[in-house]
């Protein structure tokens, strides 16, 4: 069973459209992490969002925490090409001193 | 540099090679990471290292994988006998501490021949 559920698994969309991934769980997280993988690259953090209710704008992105800290969405606004790769969310599994666990992630194409 | 290094960026053997994969962790971190990446896949968690603590090796595929950190700080992962099915990037991380954000190696892309 996986912890983190993620969806879509692909998404392929046209240059200035927007959109959203999610990542869900059964199980309350004290906090969540999303990370971009390029082709090539080890993924790298975007955000990490603690408090439930949390949102977090990166530029055209904005992330959200759900009230019971057991979801997340991300939602791109006028997708980009630049914006193309593996979106990971991640969390730890229990609290404290413990390792993260990933989602499968949501493989994101943009076309131009 | 300042971040995970990883090395050798491409490995082809032929199969039933030993391969030694190496992880540089960025300075100061106490938290060490083994993922294993098959292509268009996420991320499958094989080992885990939080300083003097014995490793968590629940990921491990196999009795063919082992890991060890020396001196708290690099990390190499030895495949033994390997086989098709290993073929895939393998990933470093490390944190501060376990439950941290992780800064990630570019990988190793692994080819079994």
């Amino acid at each position: 069973t996986q912890l983190l559920e993620q969806s879509p698994q692909f998404l392929s969309i046209q240059e200035g459209e927007n959109l959203t991934v999610y990542c869900n769980s059964s199980s309350v997280f004290s906090s969540l992490q999303w990370y971009r993988q390029e082709p090539g690259e080890g993924p790298v953090l975007l955000v990490t969002v603690v408090t439930g209710g949390e949102v977090k704008k990166l530029k055209r992105l904005t992330f959200q925490f759900g009230d019971a800290r057991k979801d997340s969405s991300l939602h791109i606004t006028a997708a980009q090409p630049g914006d193309t790769g593996l979106y990971l969310c991640a969390g730890p599994v229990y609290s404290g001193n413990t390792p993260l666990v990933f989602g499968k992630g949501t493989r994101l194409s943009v076309i131009a | 540099g300042a971040g995970v290094s990883q090395s050798p960026s491409n490995k082809v053997t032929e199969k039933g090679k030993d391969v030694e994969l190496r992880c540089d962790p960025i300075s100061g971190h106490t938290a060490l990471y083994w993922y294993r990446q098959s292509l268009g896949q996420g991320l499958e968690f094989l080992i885990y290292f939080q300083g003097n603590s014995a490793p968590d090796k629940s990921g491990l595929p196999s009795d063919r994988f082992s890991a060890e950190r020396t001196g708290g700080s690099v990390s190499t992962l030895t495949i033994q006998r390997t086989q098709q099915e290993d073929s895939a990037v393998y990933l470093c991380a490390s944190s501060v501490i376990g439950s941290q954000p992780q800064h990630f190696g570019d990988g190793t892309r692994l080819s079994i021949l």
